[in-house]
């Protein structure tokens, strides 16, 4: 069965500074898509970045950057320049061919002034 | 256009009663799924639904049903309702439900069963 392990409950950054979220995801199939998805306080969860497993090259959106490791079935997150609005709970999700989505248990980012 | 809507956001119920959750995608999005959201657990996937039809179903017990409904819009029953299961129900859209698709979450239902 497909997991993804999230093992930072809670990290904290400086505003500004740079950040990296793990992820790591258990699976035997080798077309898959992996996610990050963002959910503010009390707001709704957001998609921040996708990346294709058949794809080498690392996704990138603005300040937002991930490193896939497919060997090591890592799905880190970078935010750089962090700023007080990247405060939020981050899940990194797993999907594959079966369209059905497995979610980590989250990362509680706080961003310090 | 407007985002996934979920009603009601808030309910309080006791143990035993049912609940019904409803969810409206986004126009034009067919696909909608339901996901179990609580503290240390993440999300916990519950089914998806196509076309009317359930095509996916996470390890829930039959206690959890769903439908959806010509408008794609969805509802959620939870029968004989358990304290285990206080939580945050999310339901979320996307346009076919296909693996690569990305989906877009409502605020929620907070639902406490005391």
């Amino acid at each position: 069965a497909q997991t993804v392990t999230q093992s930072q409950p809670e990290m904290s950054v400086q505003e500004a500074e740079t950040v990296t979220l793990s992820c790591t995801y258990d699976t035997s199939e080798s077309d898959y898509y992996l996610f990050w998805y963002k959910q503010p306080p009390s707001r709704q969860m957001i998609l921040v970045i996708r990346q294709e497993a058949y794809k080498q090259q690392n996704a990138t959106e603005n300040r937002f950057s991930v490193n896939f490791q497919k060997a090591a079935k890592s799905f880190s997150l970078k935010i750089s320049d962090s700023q007080l609005g990247d405060a939020a709970m981050y899940f990194c999700a797993y999907s594959n061919t079966g369209n059905q989505f497995y979610f980590g248990t989250g990362t509680s980012l706080t961003v310090i002034p | 256009k407007a985002g996934v809507t979920q009603t009601p956001r808030y309910l309080i119920k006791t143990r035993g009663q049912q609940v019904t959750l409803s969810c409206s995608p986004i126009s034009g999005h067919r696909s909608v799924s339901w996901y179990q959201q609580t503290p240390g657990q993440g999300l916990q996937f519950l089914f998806e639904y196509f076309s009317e039809t359930q095509r996916n179903k996470g390890n829930f017990p039959g206690r959890f049903s769903g439908r959806q409904f010509s408008n794609s819009r969805s509802e959620m029953n939870v029968s004989t309702l358990e304290l285990g299961d206080s939580a945050l129900y999310l339901c979320a859209s996307s346009r076919q439900g296909l693996e690569f698709d990305e989906q877009y979450f409502g605020p929620g239902t907070r639902l406490t069963v005391t």
